[in-house]
């Protein structure tokens, strides 16, 4: 049984440019989150997917979106990179229930240059 | 808004000691989540409690809602738990679904041998 999977592991991109991040849920969970985690600091909750529609959102701005498909996985995409969005991007999957536990992927980590 | 704080931010100790990391928190919860997260980014849930005590081997988890605070003790520790543990809740106040919660930024813990 295949826990939450990222790709790619590793990004190196240049400010301006536009990236997009995948997370594969683990078996049978039907809800995605994504955070970002700056070096040394706790994750940020990005937005939650659910039912293939954004749920919940933290305090990022437009240039963060995202998008779940019907096989439950989903994606991140951020354009015009800033030199700050250099980070770890996480995703967890659950089940939409209330307190289901979360998984973790192994995150992607971006840098931007 | 709601502050996750935790303490010691960092810590060393020798194999064999009893550890304790605490986490406080502003606003009324839902639940509490301890994470561990090695080098390289994975993380791994530990507990998810909002009530009273859990212990998985070596780890045990303590969560008083009244004085809203938690704690997360590892006896006998070893080399192996040297990780980041991150503690992180879920409002009271955040929408449907299993998200939203806000983290601490982490006690670096390291176990000498």
């Amino acid at each position: 049984d295949a826990g939450v999977t990222q790709s790619p592991t590793h990004l190196i991109k240049t400010r301006g440019q536009q990236v997009t991040l995948r997370c594969s849920p683990k078996s049978g969970h039907d809800t995605v989150s994504w955070y970002q985690q700056a070096l040394g600091q706790g994750p940020q909750f990005i937005f939650q997917y659910y039912e293939e529609e954004e749920r919940q959102r933290g305090n990022f701005p437009d240039r963060f979106s995202g998008h779940q498909f019907p096989n439950y996985s989903s994606e991140l995409n951020v354009n015009a990179l800033l030199l700050g969005d250099s980070a770890l991007y996480l995703c967890a999957s659950s089940f939409r229930r209330l307190n289901s536990p979360l998984h973790f992927g192994n995150g992607t980590r971006l840098t931007v240059t | 808004k709601n502050e996750v704080e935790q303490s010691p931010q960092n810590l060393t100790a020798q194999e064999g000691e009893f550890i304790t990391i605490n986490c406080s928190y502003s606003v009324g919860i839902s639940a509490l989540h301890w994470l561990q997260q090695h080098p390289g980014g994975g993380i791994v849930s530990l507990f998810m409690l909002s009530s009273g005590k859990k212990k998985h081997g070596r780890l045990i988890a303590t969560i008083n809602i009244q004085e809203k605070h938690s704690s997360l003790h590892i006896t006998a520790s070893h080399p192996r738990d040297s990780a980041v543990y991150i503690c992180a809740v879920r409002s009271v106040y955040s929408g449907g679904g299993a998200d939203g919660l806000t983290f601490g930024k982490g006690t670096h813990l390291i176990i000498q041998p």
